[in-house]
């Protein structure tokens, strides 16, 4: 996972509450994702971005916002979060658009 | 079913045999990818196939692609206890720049 760290690790919050999850990578890849991984199913992508301010929505992007005001960072965010969020959440980047892309170590995320 | 399907869902064998994983898509694409994964860890990018290719081997790995079936598979040859993993394949689509869509996976257990 070098190159790429997620934050935080672990987290356990309260239906309804927001929630920030963050990526940071020190390979400046032009490419970023968010994907959620559920049990029986795979990678599932929420949001990603080409470019600095540069976003736009995936497959199950409802309830989910990115941003992305550094080649750094890309932040998602769950604005209130549900339930049917709890999930494994992973970032990561890539130099061209969907090839060989490099993941972040996850976010276990519970939403009680 | 959807895009990029594994098969089998789950492989058990010894070490040192060769293990062999199917993926299924319906679409045209791009480029066909498979990653590894290991438990409680992010996906790990092994090899990416163009769909004007039909071999590519890395190591261990060999991985074919026939456009006419729509498939691709995965060959590891003496496989290792450290091989024990889920292995995911990624199609990347003709017609989005953005968007991969991920098989649920084959689970894969090495026995010593």
């Amino acid at each position: 996972d070098a190159g790429i760290t997620q934050s935080p690790r672990h987290k356990v919050t309260e239906t309804g509450t927001p929630v920030t999850l963050r990526c940071h990578q020190t390979e400046n890849h032009r490419y970023m994702y968010w994907y959620r991984q559920d049990p029986g199913h795979g990678l599932r992508l929420i949001h990603y971005s080409y470019g600095v301010k540069d976003t736009d929505k995936g497959e199950v992007s409802d309830g989910y916002s990115v941003s992305r005001s550094k080649t750094e960072d890309f932040l998602l965010t769950l604005e209130s979060a549900t339930s049917s969020q709890t999930s494994v959440y992973f970032c990561a980047i890539s130099e061209r658009a969907n090839e060989k892309l490099f993941f972040g170590s996850g976010t276990q995320l519970s939403v009680l | 079913s959807q895009q990029g399907e594994e098969d089998p869902q789950a492989l058990s064998i010894q070490e040192g045999e060769n293990a062999t994983m199917n993926c299924s898509y319906k679409t045209s694409i791009n480029n066909l990818q498979w990653y590894r994964q290991n438990s409680g860890r992010g996906l790990v990018h092994l090899i990416l196939i163009r769909s004007n290719e039909r071999e590519k081997h890395s190591g261990r790995l060999r991985v074919t692609l026939d456009t006419s079936k729509k498939s691709s598979s995965l060959l590891i040859t003496a496989s290792r206890a450290a091989d024990t993993a889920s292995y995911f394949c990624a199609t990347g689509l003709m017609d989005s720049n953005y968007q991969l869509i991920w098989g649920a996976g084959t689970k894969l257990i090495i026995k010593p």
